[in-house]
C-alpha cells in the first residue's frame, strides 16, 4: 500500500513569488492535514480536512496560505505571496477517520526555502 | 493554549545505556497521547498511543507510560538504530465548537543518539 506522498520535495522561491505544494493521502483515507516544522520549533497543525470539507483551519496563520481539496483526493496548499518567515517543512498527514482510535500517518514533508 | 514540552532537547547514550525520555503537557480535554519517531529527512512514523493515566504500551525496546501530567518514553538496552527524533504529540478537541478531534499538538523532540 502506498503511503502519503509530497510533491514537491524540496522548493526554494523568492520573496513576492507564489508556490503549490501538493499532498495525495493514503487511498481511502476521509482525513487530511497540514503541518509545518519551522527551524527550531515544534511541528504545528495548519488544518484538517474531512473529505473536501475544512473540518478545522485554525492553524492556518493568515489568509496568504490556501488550501484546497477539490474532489476530497489530493491537496493543495498555495502560499502566496511567499514571506522569508514561510520557510520551512510542511508535512502531510492521512487518517482513515478522525480521532484519537485513527492513527495519522506522515509524508515525507517538502521542504520550503523563502530568499 | 495546549502545550506539550519534551526533555532532554538532546540525549546521547551507549548502546545498552537504558533511559528515559519526558514529555509533559498542559491540555484541555486531553483524547489521547502519541508518540512518534521521525528519522532525518522522513515524516513522523507512529509508534504509540496512549489514552488514559496509568496506560503502559511496549514495542521491542520502547515502553511507553502515562500519568495524568507526563509521559515517559522508556528504552531499554537501547541499540545505535534507535538513533532519531522521538516527538510527542497530544490531541484535544478542536475546530469551532469544539467538534474536531484531528489536530495533534507536538513537542519539539528528544533528539536521541545511540553510539556503538
Amino acid at each position: 500500500e502506498a503511503g502519503v506522498t509530497q510533491f514537491p520535495s524540496h522548493s526554494v522561491i523568492e520573496k513576492g513569488q507564489t508556490v503549490t505544494l501538493r499532498c495525495d493521502p493514503i487511498s481511502g483515507h476521509d482525513n487530511l492535514y497540514w503541518y509545518r516544522r519551522v527551524m527550531g520549533k515544534e511541528i504545528k497543525f495548519l488544518l484538517h480536512f474531512v473529505k473536501e470539507s475544512k473540518q478545522d483551519e485554525s492553524g492556518m496563520p493568515n489568509n496568504r496560505f490556501l488550501a484546497e481539496r477539490t474532489g476530497g483526493t489530493y491537496s493543495t496548499l498555495k502560499v502566496q505571496p511567499a514571506e522569508l518567515e514561510d520557510s520551512g517543512v510542511y508535512f502531510c498527514a492521512s487518517s482513515q477517520d478522525e480521532g484519537i482510535l485513527y492513527e495519522q500517518y506522515f509524508g515525507p514533508g517538502t521542504r520550503l526555502t523563502v530568499t | 493554549e495546549d502545550q506539550v514540552t519534551q526533555s532532554p532537547e538532546a540525549l546521547r547514550l551507549q548502546e545498552g545505556e537504558s533511559s528515559s525520555l519526558n514529555c509533559s503537557y498542559t491540555v484541555s480535554g486531553l483524547r489521547g497521547l502519541f508518540w512518534y519517531r521521525q528519522d532525518p529527512g522522513k515524516g513522523p512514523e507512529f509508534l504509540f498511543t496512549l489514552y488514559s493515566a496509568g496506560e503502559e504500551k511496549e514495542k521491542e525496546r520502547l515502553k511507553a507510560t502515562l500519568t495524568k501530567k507526563e509521559s515517559f518514553l522508556h528504552i531499554t538496552a537501547p541499540k545505535p538504530e534507535d538513533s532519531a527524533t522521538y516527538l510527542c504529540a497530544v490531541q484535544a478537541p478542536g475546530g469551532a465548537g469544539g467538534t474536531s478531534y484531528g489536530k495533534l499538538t507536538f513537542g519539539q523532540g528528544t533528539i536521541l543518539t545511540v553510539h556503538p
